[in-house]
């Protein structure tokens, strides 16, 4: 139980485009999907904390203008990144809880290279 | 202010020989206190976690942790270490923060046959 896919794994794409990643929970409802931004042998860095209908809470520091979260069902979270640049080239990883609310179960991440 | 650390970058063990990897916490209130373990290249897998009760939790792979309150630790501990151990493990606290956690800063653990 508590399984929580990501798409795609991984992405490339041209400087200016978007790209828009999924994160689902397959076999519980997640009412708080979290996502987040890993460099290499880095932590994990919070970026934003959704709840399914609610707009996204985002951490200082990140801007919600270029990271859209959309968090429209209890099963599905999205994370857009719009008009990307080089340096938001990372790995991002969702995680979700659901309604206990005390363990977070994560995606695989995705690997996004903007060329 | 609350905040979890991983002391040591790596940890290196023989295969076989137990293992620890180190997590203090500090926090005003009870901490939710959680284990992480994440492959190359992969999200994180959640191996155990303490809310309240025993002090020893036992979670996946063999894997267990202490809860000591009054050195505010969080250990992660396994008695015979497996090549296949080899990993970025995450302590975590939580439990006061909306659902969020705090992460260390991750200990990568080696095991050599």
């Amino acid at each position: 139980g508590a399984v929580v896919s990501q798409h795609p794994s991984w992405v490339i794409c041209k400087s200016g485009t978007s790209v828009k990643i999924e994160c689902r929970s397959l076999d519980f409802q997640a009412t708080t999907m979290f996502w987040y931004r890993q460099f290499p042998k880095q932590s994990l860095m919070l970026m934003a904390t959704s709840n399914e209908g609610s707009k996204a809470t985002y951490e200082q520091g990140v801007e919600k203008d270029k990271f859209l979260i959309n968090h429209a069902s209890l099963t599905l979270s999205t994370l857009t990144v719009t008009s990307a640049h080089p340096e938001d080239s990372s790995f991002y990883i969702c995680s979700a809880s659901g309604r206990s609310a005390d363990t977070q179960y994560f995606g695989p991440g995705t690997r996004l290279t903007v060329l | 202010a609350q905040s979890v650390a991983q002391p040591e970058d790596q940890v290196n063990v023989a295969e076989g020989n137990p293992l620890t990897v180190k997590c203090t916490y500090s926090v005003s209130g009870n901490p939710y206190l959680f284990w992480y373990v994440q492959y190359p290249n992969r999200g994180l897998q959640f191996l155990l976690k303490y809310i309240t009760g025993d002090n020893l939790v036992k979670g996946s792979y063999g894997f267990e942790a202490e809860f000591n309150k009054s050195q505010t630790s969080f250990h992660l501990k396994k008695p015979s270490a497996l090549v296949s151990d080899s990993a970025l493990y995450f302590c975590a606290l939580g439990g006061n923060q909306g659902g969020k956690l705090i992460f260390g800063q991750g200990t990568e653990l080696s095991v050599k046959p």
